[in-house]
């Protein structure tokens, strides 16, 4: 069946360092690739995404790259801070059902920024 | 704009009863979706509906779960009767699908124990 994996499950770094989480689907129609940040207790909330038509994107110290051929995403972070501590979702779009909003998330990467 | 708003942020309750969960889309949104998120299977699509229609319900674990969109601006989604392993954060998000870049918006969860 369709499933996003997404590695590391943990990741530790210094303050001032990159962060780099990788994901890949399986699903060969996705064509949408929303980054979540969650912290402790709250929201999911939209941070990045990317579509199938682009390769890569950058917002500041924020950027996704996609390699479709491969079926794999990227996030990267650079210079990284503490507030930048959470947990990362990546997301792929189901392409049947026509939504964006219809969502297959990988497990999660919990970040932690040490200052 | 207040967001997705979900009702209530906490519930408690004991296994057999009924739980009903309610949403308030983002206004204009068009689709509505119900997640479900637990340690051990993360963040999975319940249900969704476009234009106040169910559209996929696939992911609803069992006929425990009904979820209803009577207007455009109210959705429940109830589990009756509760059993402990239904304990979790329900999500409930929304989106505009006639606008191109429009992301999917989460409310801020129902954390459910069921004891």
């Amino acid at each position: 069946g369709e499933n996003v994996e997404q590695h590391p499950s943990t990741l530790s770094v210094q303050e001032g360092d990159s962060a780099v989480i990788k994901c890949t689907y399986s699903d060969s129609a996705s064509n949408y690739f929303p980054w979540y940040k969650q912290e402790l207790g709250k929201r999911p909330q939209l941070i990045i995404d990317i579509r199938s038509n682009v390769g890569e994107k950058k917002d500041q110290r924020i950027a996704v790259t996609l390699n479709k051929t491969a079926k794999h995403f990227s996030l990267h972070i650079t210079e990284t801070q503490p507030e930048d501590s959470a947990v990362y979702f990546c997301a792929a779009s189901r392409n049947y059902g026509g939504s964006q909003g219809n969502l297959i998330f990988g497990k999660g990467t919990k970040l932690s920024v040490k200052p | 704009d207040a967001g997705v708003i979900q009702s209530p942020r906490h519930e408690v309750t004991e296994m057999g009863q009924e739980v009903t969960l309610r949403c308030k889309p983002i206004s204009g949104h068009n689709s509505l979706f119900w997640y479900r998120q637990t340690m051990m299977r993360g963040l999975e699509l319940l249900i969704y509906f476009n234009n106040n229609v169910p559209i996929d319900d696939s992911g609803m674990p069992e006929d425990r779960f009904s979820a209803k969109m009577p207007n455009a601006s109210f959705s429940t989604l109830k589990i009756q009767p509760s059993e402990p392993r239904d304990s979790a954060v329900y999500f409930c998000a929304s989106i505009d699908t006639t606008r191109y870049n429009s992301p999917l918006h989460f409310g801020n969860g129902t954390r459910l124990t069921v004891t």
